[in-house]
């Protein structure tokens, strides 16, 4: 299974960009890797999801290099509102780990 | 759509009490999760269905069975409840669980307390 790592928690401020890292050493030839954002008393919500180079919609952009043994999430301009935890999740794993706390300050 | 729901939104039992809970799905999905959230913890999983008539165990199966009713439906039993299973219990649901390609949608949760 297609264990992930990435680190416990983050900080940062209005306005600035967040790069979220996750390693994924085991993941399969197949596998895509998706990430959640989860708000405290809510149930995770998928935020983007993608196979090799580069994806972007409306709320992040993944990177993928092309070794495909990490990710980065990029959440460009926080505001206080992307407050949360992010979780990475490699292919059919549906391990989500503890994720990575993201603090927001004004 | 209604997305996923599931029933109910909080539960206090005593040791010993039994229940189900239930999720249900409206977007036509094959596959269906039940998961646990302890505090400051991420997601354990504890049994999926990949599609109608299959269930598998997960992370954390002991204490809990599953009925994948039908497509739209899958519940979570707990026969002898115990202070352990204190947790916040999600269902999700997904177009498939195999491809490599999928999306989970999750319902909003059910509080259970076990005393």
């Amino acid at each position: 299974l297609a264990k992930t790592t990435q680190p416990i928690s983050m900080d940062s401020y209005e306005g600035q960009e967040v790069n979220i890292t996750c390693s994924h050493n085991n993941i399969a030839t197949n596998d895509y890797i998706t990430w959640y954002q989860q708000f405290p008393s809510q149930g995770p919500r998928f935020i983007i999801q993608g196979y090799k180079t580069k994806v972007t919609n409306e709320v992040a952009s993944l990177f993928i290099p092309a070794d495909r043994k990490s990710s980065t999430l990029s959440l460009p301009r926080v505001s206080l509102s992307d407050t949360a935890v992010y979780y990475c999740l490699g292919g059919t794993a549906l391990i989500f780990g503890k994720g990575t706390t993201l603090s927001v300050s004004s | 759509n209604a997305g996923v729901t599931q029933t109910p939104k909080f539960q206090v039992l005593k040791t010993g009490q039994s229940m189900t809970l239930q999720c249900a799905q409206d977007m036509n999905h094959n596959s269906m999760y039940w998961y646990r959230q302890d505090p400051g913890m991420g997601l354990r999983l504890i049994y999926y269905s990949a599609s109608e008539g299959t269930t598998d165990k997960g992370e954390v199966p002991n204490g809990y069975n599953v009925s994948r009713l039908n497509k739209r439906e899958f519940s979570l039993r707990l026969e002898s409840a115990a202070p352990s299973q204190t947790s916040v219990y999600f269902c999700a649901s997904s177009e498939a669980v195999r491809t490599g390609i999928y999306e989970q949608y999750f319902g909003p949760g059910t509080r259970l307390t076990v005393t």
